[in-house]
């Protein structure tokens, strides 16, 4: 079975400036997605970015890109000139591309805030 | 074009009752899936329908059961609801066909059910 770990249980960081959300996962997969959510206070999860595995370029979404690093396992959030807007709970989440279906496996998330 | 709708938000039951939460997915979309969200266990799968068939299911007792309708609206049902079912509901729906496996899945703002 897959896990994700979210380390960070918390991290804080100063508007416009740049922040790293951590996440490692475990598989014995080779070929499978990899997502960053966003859960602010209204509960809505948001999709931030994505990665599909078999891609070795880094996923980048306006202030938002990945460190994919396939052969340790580890898939980290960048946040680029932070806005209070981005103060939210953020999940690393993994899905299978083997099997059908849109099972995804959650980490414990990280409470970002944003200090203005 | 309207998001995932979660109905009921907010719900209070009592141990020994039971429960149906609704879900209406993005028009179009015909996978739905399921997560329960507690602070203690975090975010976990409970099951995924697609064209009114179970795709897949999570590790949950045979108290929750879902099914979905030919409009692909879903329901997930539980039984004999336990104080530890308290949690915040999450629906998600996506395009997934057979053949696709990458497509984004879109979360409604989830049902906090309270068992008292």
């Amino acid at each position: 079975a897959q896990t994700v770990t979210q380390s960070q249980p918390e991290m804080s960081v100063q508007e416009a400036e740049t922040v790293t959300l951590s996440c490692t996962y475990d598989t014995s997969e080779s070929d499978y997605y990899l997502f960053w959510y966003k859960q602010p206070p209204s509960r809505q999860m948001i999709l931030v970015i994505r990665q599909e595995a078999y891609k070795q370029q880094n996923a980048t979404e306006n202030r938002f890109s990945v460190n994919f690093q396939k052969a340790a396992k580890s898939f980290s959030l960048k946040i680029s000139d932070s806005q209070l807007g981005d103060a939210a709970m953020y999940f690393c989440a993994y899905r299978s591309a083997l099997e059908y279906g849109n099972k995804l496996v959650f980490g414990a998330g990280t409470i970002l805030r944003v200090k203005s | 074009k309207a998001g995932v709708t979660q109905t009921p938000r907010y719900l209070i039951k009592t141990r020994g009752q039971q429960v149906t939460l609704s879900c209406s997915p993005i028009s179009g979309h015909r996978s739905v899936s399921w997560y329960q969200q507690t602070p203690g266990q975090g975010l976990q799968f409970l099951f995924e329908y697609f064209s009114e068939t179970q795709r897949n299911k999570g590790n949950f007792p045979g108290r929750f059961s879902g099914r979905q309708f030919s409009n692909s609206r879903s329901e997930m049902n539980v039984s004999t609801l336990e104080l530890g079912d308290s949690a915040l509901y999450l629906c998600a729906s996506s395009l997934l066909g057979i053949h696709d496996s990458g497509t984004e899945a879109f979360f409604g703002q989830g049902t906090r059910l309270t068992v008292v």
